[in-house]
Parts: C-alpha cells; structure tokens; sequence
C-alpha cells in the first residue's frame, strides 16, 4: 500500500484565519480524497483531487472555502478558509492503490484541527 | 442513493468474546464492501474487503462475507482482545462509480480485561 503522511498532525486556530493542511505519498497516484470527520461523527467525502484538473467538490462543499491543489502525482493541499468554531474537524486525505475498479482507498493520518 | 447503517455502539466486549458489527448497505449498482478501523488517536487504516457477491474479506482474526440476497457485510471476530479496542466503519464503493466511499456512522468497540 502506499505510505501517506499529513501536516499539520493537529493545530489550534482562531477563527477567521485559514489553515493549509499538507498531503504526501511516497508513490505516484491518479486520485486524491478529502474528508471531514466531525467529533463523534462518520467521514463526508468534501472532493475528488486529480492531478491536473480542478477539484470536483460534493454537494456542500465549495471551493471557496476549501480550495485545493493538485501540483503532482504525490502532493496535495486542503485549505479551510475563514474558519469558524463549526470547522473544528479531523482532516484526512486518501489515495487510491491498487487497479481498477478494486482500487482501494487509503488514508493518511489525518489533520486534527480545533478552532477557537 | 448509497447508504450503509452500521449497528449503534459502544459495544463493549470483556476479552476473549465473540464479536459481531452489523452492516447492511443500499446501492444503485455493485459496490466494494469495506471495513475500516480507526485506533484511538489515529487514522482509518483498511481491515478487510470484498469486491463482489460471497466473497469473504479478513485480515488479523477479522472477517466479514459479502451477502448480496441481504445487502450485508457483518465483521466478525471469534476472539477479541484489548487492542481491538477501536472505531470500527463500514464503507461501500461503487465500481466504476467515481470511486467516493460512502460511510456508515461508525461503531465504537470496548474490549475489557
């Protein structure tokens, strides 16, 4: 499987600012994932990363709020911008190993994130 | 659309029990069934998949079948222990679908001495 780390692992905000969440994997990958886990609460996918096109966001997420890049094969970042108390999440990334229609999901760390 | 309803937690075990989660899941297509496991503190890490009707996932003493006459794919475990005290989500992807996982709300296990 593929080694995926994040940064920040966790981080203390105020609201209002805005906060770059990292995502590295060590092998190349087509298809990079963002999800919210809020406290005590499932996964909700916020949107689909591919290298070298946009973001494609799920319903009730936005770009404006959660804008994404995708520079390469390995790397990408989730902003949360102009964060409120609401925002305060476990952030993780995921990446698709595998093949093709079996292709599994793997997850980083994730990004523990409390705003104030 | 896509759902998956896990059984309700915290479920908790004394060690050495038999442990089922329930799992049962709607979908428009054929999806790829998941169990992943979240350890206090950390990420989700893969337990167990099946890909398509009657294949049965397992991995570390876990195992769950996937049952397509009633949509479910229950995780067992004949022995549990302490340090299977986790998060433990139940996950469906449809093939050829645009690959999104859907999540079912999580079930807390508790393993006590």
């Amino acid at each position: 499987s593929a080694v995926i780390s994040q940064k920040p692992s966790r981080d203390i905000c105020q609201r209002g600012t805005s906060l770059t969440i990292q995502c590295q994997v060590d092998s190349q990958v087509t298809m990079m994932f963002w999800y919210r886990q809020q406290p005590g609460q499932s996964l909700t996918l916020i949107a689909t990363a591919n290298q070298g096109s946009e973001a494609t966001y799920e319903s009730g997420f936005v770009i404006d709020k959660f804008p994404i890049s995708r520079p390469n094969l390995t790397f990408s970042t989730l902003t949360v911008s102009n964060m409120s108390p609401e925002d305060s999440s476990i952030y993780l990334c995921s990446v698709e190993w595998g093949g093709l229609s079996t292709d599994t999901q793997y997850f980083g760390p994730g990004t523990r994130l409390t705003v104030l | 659309g896509n759902s998956v309803t896990q059984m309700e937690g915290p479920v908790t075990l004394s060690e050495e029990a038999f442990l089922t989660i329930n799992c049962t899941y709607t979908a428009t297509g054929y999806p790829s069934l998941f169990w992943y496991v979240q350890y206090p503190g950390e990420g989700l890490q893969l337990l167990l998949k099946a890909t398509k009707a009657d294949d049965k996932g397992s991995n570390k003493g876990f195992e769950a079948t996937y049952r397509k006459e009633t949509t479910s794919f229950h995780l067992e475990k004949g022995s549990v222990q302490v340090s299977d005290s986790a998060v433990y989500f139940c996950a469906l992807r449809l093939t050829g679908g645009g690959n999104k996982l859907t999540f079912g709300t999580g079930t807390q296990l508790k393993v006590e001495l």
